[in-house]
């Protein structure tokens, strides 16, 4: 059955370093996301993307962050100076179709990245 | 307002039992998609099951089915026959379709303890 890959499953930095979370969405789905979850609490939605651009994002998904697709697999967060609350599970999801009723069949998630910024 | 409650934090269940965790969503469009998902201790997010706004039955998986109430805007999930690997906790979500966001919206999660 086809899913969701993360890289790598656990990752540790310094605080101000960057880091790039990596993901390999389900191969015919059109739509890419990230969320994250800090420990014990509810899964916040980061960005979402479509035909290679940001469609919508949260207040979360400040400048340091950022989303690319940088070939036709991959599908990758950058944070670009990590603050000790950004550790956190980052779960990548991707889906079929956007918003067709009829169609939808959830968002499929990854296996998470947890993020410890030290 | 929040747009997805769960109010309950934690729940035990024999196992064997049904059990039934409450989700209510608040929403002003008139198309959306509800969601339950699966979290083990592990970590992982897996989806269970959707029920679409327009759908005429509760969704069924196996095992679990969804008792959607639309008037009361309730989409509570039934896990019928609980089994140990049932323990987890369970996420609420909903997405508004034609809303300009696309993405799911979550609620705080109910921690299942399925006792043997």
């Amino acid at each position: 059955e086809p899913e969701v890959t993360q890289t790598p499953s656990h990752q540790v930095t310094q605080m101000g370093q960057e880091v790039i979370l990596r993901c390999v969405p389900i191969s015919n789905h059109l739509y890419f996301y990230w969320y994250r979850q800090i420990l014990g609490q509810k899964v916040e939605f980061l960005v979402s993307f479509y035909n290679n651009e940001i469609s919508e994002k949260s207040e979360i998904f400040d400048d340091q962050f950022s989303v690319e697709r940088p070939d036709g697999s991959n599908f990758t967060l950058k944070i670009r100076s990590t603050k000790l609350e950004d550790s956190a599970m980052y779960f990548c999801a991707s889906s079929e179709r956007g918003n067709r009723p009829q169609k939808q069949t959830g968002l499929f998630f990854g296996q998470g990245t947890r993020l410890t910024v030290v | 307002a929040q747009k997805i409650t769960q109010t309950q934090p934690g729940m035990f269940v024999q196992e064997k039992e049904a059990v039934t965790l409450d989700c209510t969503y608040d929403t002003s469009d008139p198309s959306y998609g509800l969601f339950w998902y699966k979290q083990p201790s592990s970590g992982e997010m897996i989806f269970l099951i959707y029920q679409g706004s327009y759908d005429q039955q509760n969704a069924t998986e196996g095992r679990y089915s969804l008792n959607f109430q639309k008037a009361r805007k309730s989409a509570n999930l039934v896990i019928s026959a609980s089994q140990l690997g049932d323990s987890a906790m369970y996420f609420c979500a909903m997405r508004e379709v034609l809303s300009s966001a696309r993405q799911l919206t979550f609620g705080s999660g109910t921690q299942l303890t399925v006792l043997p």
